[in-house]
């Protein structure tokens, strides 16, 4: 089976950084994805993470160790509009199931 | 934009009447997806089809729900009965998985806006 943990909750100041971890238990999966919702809104794709290391885009990067079986997403220089629900997701590599989401983390931004 | 259309976006019924809830997904997508969302919960998948094949609805109640693919345009999911338990957004989802090899390679999901369910 699969899970994944995700802190429910984070709260960070508008410009700072914030790093939102996820730790899974995993029989074995193809990648590390992570999707943002906002209230009201559809989750939308952010990154995906194939290998261990390290990928950037813009603000976000996103991390993934498979032997800590741990990543993460990390915003800088966040912005009110990153309030939002960021979610981490796996695509096991057994049998048929698709995507497997956390139960996500609500990140509060605050002036 | 592509993007994948649900519809209703809004749904209130009364306890035991049928809900049909509507989704086209995105044009040359293969896989369409059905989540449930709920605060306690979270994303919870309830369908899967690939080719307009269903290929996983364990986490469908069976005795109540129904996911079909008429066509590759059209992907539609039922509840019948509806009971207030049943009060949810439900998201409709398409992507494009890739078969044999590459399946490593990222695909992801397109989601419609939902549709938020309630039931009285």
């Amino acid at each position: 089976g699969q899970s994944l943990e995700q802190p429910s909750e984070v709260t960070a100041v508008e410009g700072a950084i914030v790093q939102i971890n996820c730790t899974y238990q995993t029989s074995g999966f193809y990648g590390l994805s992570w999707y943002q919702q906002h209230d009201g809104g559809a989750p939308t794709f952010l990154s995906y993470n194939a290998l261990d290391g390290l990928e950037e885009t813009g603000r976000f990067s996103s991390f993934l160790s498979r032997s800590d079986s741990y990543g993460y997403l990390l915003l800088q220089e966040l912005q009110m509009k990153d309030s939002a629900s960021y979610f981490c997701a796996v695509r096991p590599n057994s049998g048929n199931t698709p995507l497997v989401f956390g139960k996500g983390t609500r990140l509060s931004v605050i002036a | 934009d592509a993007r994948v259309t649900q519809t209703p976006r809004h749904k209130v019924t009364e306890m035991g009447q049928e809900v049909t809830m509507r989704c086209q997904p995105i044009l040359g997508h293969n896989t369409v997806f059905w989540y449930r969302q709920t605060m306690m919960q979270g994303l919870e998948l309830l369908a899967y089809f690939r080719n307009r094949a269903p290929l996983d609805d364990s986490g469908m109640p069976k005795d109540r729900f129904s996911a079909e693919m008429p066509d590759a345009t059209l992907a539609t999911l039922k509840i019948q009965p509806s009971e207030p338990r049943d009060s949810a957004v439900y998201f409709c989802a398409s992507g494009l998985t890739p078969l044999g090899r590459g399946r490593s390679s990222n695909s992801p999901l397109h989601f419609g806006n939902g549709t938020r369910l309630t039931v009285t």
